[in-house]
């Protein structure tokens, strides 16, 4: 079965630091793969999604994330962390674009 | 983009009655809704596909009888927690997808319901 780990409930970088949050899913074929994030109190919004068509990929707000398959990754990166960026991140999967699985999340602290 | 509304964000009841959530797409037609339950510091789980005209589909060890979902036009979804618990106090989420023209295909999630139980 499908499944997507997150290495570490929590990662703390401080405000100019570089990002780095870890996906790895287990699948036999490429799948479509997906970061989200979430604020306090909030319903869950696309960061950016990875559908076969550049393992590069490029989201909102300065965040991107490369598909790798040798390593069945794909790590989310910022260059930059702002405070703004302090929410919880979730990678998921799917096979279909229909029914996603999900990872179980990775709260991004920033420090100041 | 699509927006999908989810009402109330917040909703206090005491244990034994009944609480219902409604999750709207505003500006596209949803054949199929899902709805999410997220524990405190986990990730969300599905507990069922809500389908336009027909009977959802829950997940395995989700109570039908529990969670009502009713989805009787192709923009809302309903989602009533009978004889409510404290242990059903959590944060619900639905989603759609905009299969529209113009969509995407995108999956769009709503703000969030968060029940607490007393």
């Amino acid at each position: 079965a499908q499944s997507v780990t997150q290495l570490g409930s929590h990662v703390s970088v401080s405000e100019g630091a570089l990002v780095l949050l870890r996906c790895n899913y287990s699948s036999s074929v490429p799948p479509y793969l997906f970061w989200y994030v979430q604020y306090p109190n909030q319903g869950l919004q696309l960061l950016l999604k990875y559908t076969s068509a550049a393992t590069l990929v490029k989201g909102i707000n300065g965040f991107e994330a490369e598909f790798k398959k040798s390593e069945t990754s794909f790590h989310l990166t910022k260059p930059s962390a702002h405070m703004s960026d302090a929410a919880e991140y979730f990678c998921a999967t799917s096979w279909s674009n229909y029914q996603l699985i999900w990872g179980a999340g990775t709260k991004l602290i920033i420090k100041p | 983009g699509a927006v999908v509304s989810q009402h109330p964000s917040r909703v206090i009841c005491k244990s034994g009655t009944s609480v219902k959530i409604e999750c709207r797409s505003l500006d596209f037609q949803a054949t199929t809704m899902f709805w999410y339950r997220q524990f405190p510091k986990q990730s969300l789980m599905l507990m069922a596909t809500s389908n336009e005209g027909s009977k959802a589909t829950y997940e395995q060890g989700v109570e039908k009888d529990k969670f009502l979902i009713n989805h009787a036009s192709l923009t809302l979804s309903t989602l009533t927690v009978t004889s409510a618990h404290p242990e059903d106090s959590s944060f619900y989420i639905c989603s759609a997808r905009d299969f529209g023209k113009g969509g995407t295909g995108e999956l769009f999630f709503g703000e969030g319901s968060r029940l607490t139980v007393l």
